[in-house]
């Protein structure tokens, strides 16, 4: 059964860079999307972007200009870069998988809350 | 970008209503929709995948249906851990969007 586990920084200044990992755990790497989802407190859902293992990738065009994902197969691993933060960006981001047999966010990540505050 | 619309926003009901939620596409996506719950402080958890498929280990008393722009999701008896906020969600094409929610709560 797989499982993701996330971390990063909870706490960044308006301008810079949010960076988020998700570690895959208890399953195959390949053979899926994954996606990063954010919700701003008391709101609802945001996709944010998706990317598989071998780096083809999908973003939100609200957030295209900003957003970068990567994956590092050899650890199991993939990330969110987002740039320029500003205080519209403050809320938990989520990572998720996508298996092709539901084609939907089957397994996600426990979360993280970002704030944006100077 | 499909906008997905869900109705009612919020919804009070009792342990053994049967509940439905409605959720519309801006246009067809065949299928290709998904219907998740979320608790306080919890991620989402997926309940239904392309319209009527029931997720592992979901109870049975969660049902979906519809195809091309309009959608339900069924719940035949209410109990108590089913209060919550339930969102429906398109993979038809990206950006994969999200319903604004619908809060289930006790009457």
């Amino acid at each position: 059964q797989v499982q993701l586990q996330q971390w990063g920084a909870g706490l960044l200044k308006p301008s810079e860079t949010l960076s988020l990992t998700c570690a895959v755990y208890g399953g195959s790497f390949s053979g899926y999307y994954w996606s990063w989802i954010r919700q701003p407190p008391g709101k609802g859902l945001e996709w944010i972007g998706e990317i598989n293992h071998s780096g083809s990738t999908n973003y939100n065009p609200s957030l295209k200009s900003r957003v970068t994902t990567s994956v590092d197969t050899s650890k199991n691993q993939f990330s969110l870069n987002l740039s320029s933060v500003t205080a519209a960006d403050t809320a938990v981001y989520y990572c998720a998988v996508v298996p092709v047999v539901t084609d939907a966010f089957d397994i996600w990540g426990q979360g993280t809350m970002v704030t944006v505050s100077s | 970008d499909i906008q997905m619309t869900q109705s009612p926003s919020s919804l009070s009901a009792s342990v053994g209503d049967r509940v439905t939620i409605t959720c519309r596409a801006s246009q067809s996506i065949s299928s290709y929709l998904n219907w998740y719950q979320q608790k306080p402080g919890k991620a989402p958890k997926l309940l239904i995948y392309a319209s009527s498929s029931l997720q592992s280990g979901v109870p049975s008393r969660f049902s979906g249906s519809g195809s091309g722009t309009d959608f339900t999701l069924t719940i035949s008896s209410l109990q108590p851990e089913d209060f919550a906020t339930y969102y429906c969600q398109q993979s038809y094409s990206t950006p994969h969007t999200f319903g604004q929610g619908t809060k289930l709560e006790i009457k």
